[in-house]
């Protein structure tokens, strides 16, 4: 049982180019998130899923897009990157009062 | 005015002693309150969650709500130098779908051996 994992740990873009970061969950949970982590910000909400074809914009949706391929996945796409993009990003999932965390993706945006 | 205020800190306290973390929040609606903890470079861990009024303990840790106050708080007794780390509080935005939480940006809290 791996719970939440995320792919990559680490990526340095230049900015304009794309990517995804991968998000998987092995605890059939119906609601995922994702969250970005500036120091001093918190954990801000970016988008969430809250069940299988679903999804919906948290605080900070500008510049991101999502993909809940399926019950266990839930994908963050950046288009054209932007050093304001710069972050921690956490995907995480739900079950009654407890989010878990996957270990997170530092992405730089040069 | 944010939505989930936090002292940043750091805070520092002796092993063995009572470490106290606060938050307040603006909005009177919300319900649900979350403790996290967050060591550095790894990801938030939830500790423990408040629905009532008054103190709910687990442990070593306590979390204090006051609605009428708003706020809430995380007590630490018998601290070690393991509970260094991050606190992020966070609250339960009502919504429809899923359950969204708002964090405030986290107390840094060193426990010093």
């Amino acid at each position: 049982n791996a719970g939440v994992t995320q792919t990559p740990k680490f990526q340095v873009l230049k900015t304009g180019q794309s990517m995804t970061l991968q998000c998987a969950q092995d605890m059939n949970h119906n609601s995922m998130y994702w969250y970005r982590q500036d120091p001093g910000m918190g954990l801000r909400l970016i988008y969430y899923s809250a069940s299988e074809g679903t999804t919906d914009k948290g605080e900070v949706p500008n510049g991101y897009n999502v993909s809940r391929l399926n019950k266990r996945e839930f994908s963050l796409r950046l288009e054209s990157a932007a050093p304001s993009q710069t972050s921690v990003y956490f995907c995480a999932s739900t079950f009654v009062e407890t989010q878990y965390f996957g270990p997170g993706t530092r992405l730089l945006v040069l | 005015q944010k939505e989930v205020e936090q002292n940043s800190g750091p805070l520092s306290v002796p092993e063995g002693a009572i470490a106290s973390l606060n938050c307040t929040y603006s909005d009177r609606g919300s319900q649900s309150f979350f403790w996290y903890r967050q060591y550095s470079g790894k990801s938030p861990e939830l500790i423990m969650f408040i629905y009532s009024n008054g103190d709910k303990e687990d442990g070593r840790f306590t979390a204090q709500l006051n609605k009428a106050s708003q706020y809430v708080s995380l007590l630490i007794r018998d601290s070690q130098p393991s509970d260094s780390a991050t606190y992020l509080c966070a609250l339960e935005r009502a919504s429809g779908s899923a359950r969204q939480l708002t964090f405030g940006s986290g107390t840094q809290l060193t426990v010093l051996p």
